[in-house]
């Protein structure tokens, strides 16, 4: 079975800083790999996702995400955070090939502080 | 607008009192499904739902029923609600064109509490 591990639960950040959330993932076959992000009160959306091809993403928001596959990693990267960056971010998986379900690492709470 | 509607945002019920969460999506998309979301325990899957009249168990189904009577909506079910149960639940919809490639748009999340 496929499983998502993000190895930070909470990080914070000053304003204009750079960030790396952690995201590693373990599977016996090929998955589609994804971020979302979740501002408070609010659902997730699609920050950005790998499927094939190049390796480094760039999604919403100035995110961007490099897949490793000889790692199994997937962090995500954005060079200056703003205030409005502090969310909670999530991995998760898609199995090629089988069904449609995300599975989901357990977040990592990103704090911008000024 | 694309989205999905959860109803209620915010319940506080009783033990043992039948309730209904309600779930529709305007995008025509075949899959639909339903997590429960806990500190520490990121999103779980309960059910989901690859067209209508088919649906089949996640990884947390116990206690919740779901059903698919029409392309739009996915209710969630819980017949006798326990303490066990609060959570803030996410219902989400993709379509299965693009099969894992796509993206899942997700209701704004509904807050229950079981008293």
């Amino acid at each position: 079975a496929q499983s998502v591990t993000q190895l930070d639960s909470q990080v914070p950040v000053f304003e204009e800083a750079p960030v790396e959330l952690r995201c590693n993932y373990s599977s016996s076959v090929s998955v589609y790999l994804f971020w979302y992000v979740q501002y408070p009160n609010q659902g997730l959306q699609l920050l950005l996702k790998y499927l094939s091809g190049s390796t480094l993403v760039k999604g919403i928001n100035g995110f961007e995400a490099e897949f490793n596959k000889s790692q199994t990693s997937f962090h995500l990267r954005k060079p200056s955070v703003h205030i409005s960056d502090t969310a909670e971010y999530f991995c998760a998986v898609i199995i090629q090939g089988g069904s449609e379900k995300l599975v989901f690492g357990k977040g990592t709470k990103l704090t911008v502080n000024p | 607008e694309a989205q999905v509607t959860q109803n209620p945002r915010y319940l506080i019920t009783v033990t043992g009192k039948k309730l209904t969460v309600t779930c529709s999506q305007n995008m025509n998309h075949e899959y639909m499904s339903w997590y429960r979301q806990d500190p520490g325990l990121g999103l779980r899957q309960i059910y989901y739902s690859m067209n209508v009249e088919v649906t089949d168990k996640g990884d947390v189904p116990e206690g919740y029923k779901v059903s698919r009577k029409e392309k739009r909506n996915f209710p969630l079910i819980l017949e006798s609600p326990s303490p066990n149960q609060t959570s803030l639940y996410f219902c989400a919809s993709s379509s299965l064109r693009g099969r894992g490639n796509t993206e899942a748009f997700f209701g704004q999340g509904t807050r229950l509490t079981v008293v």
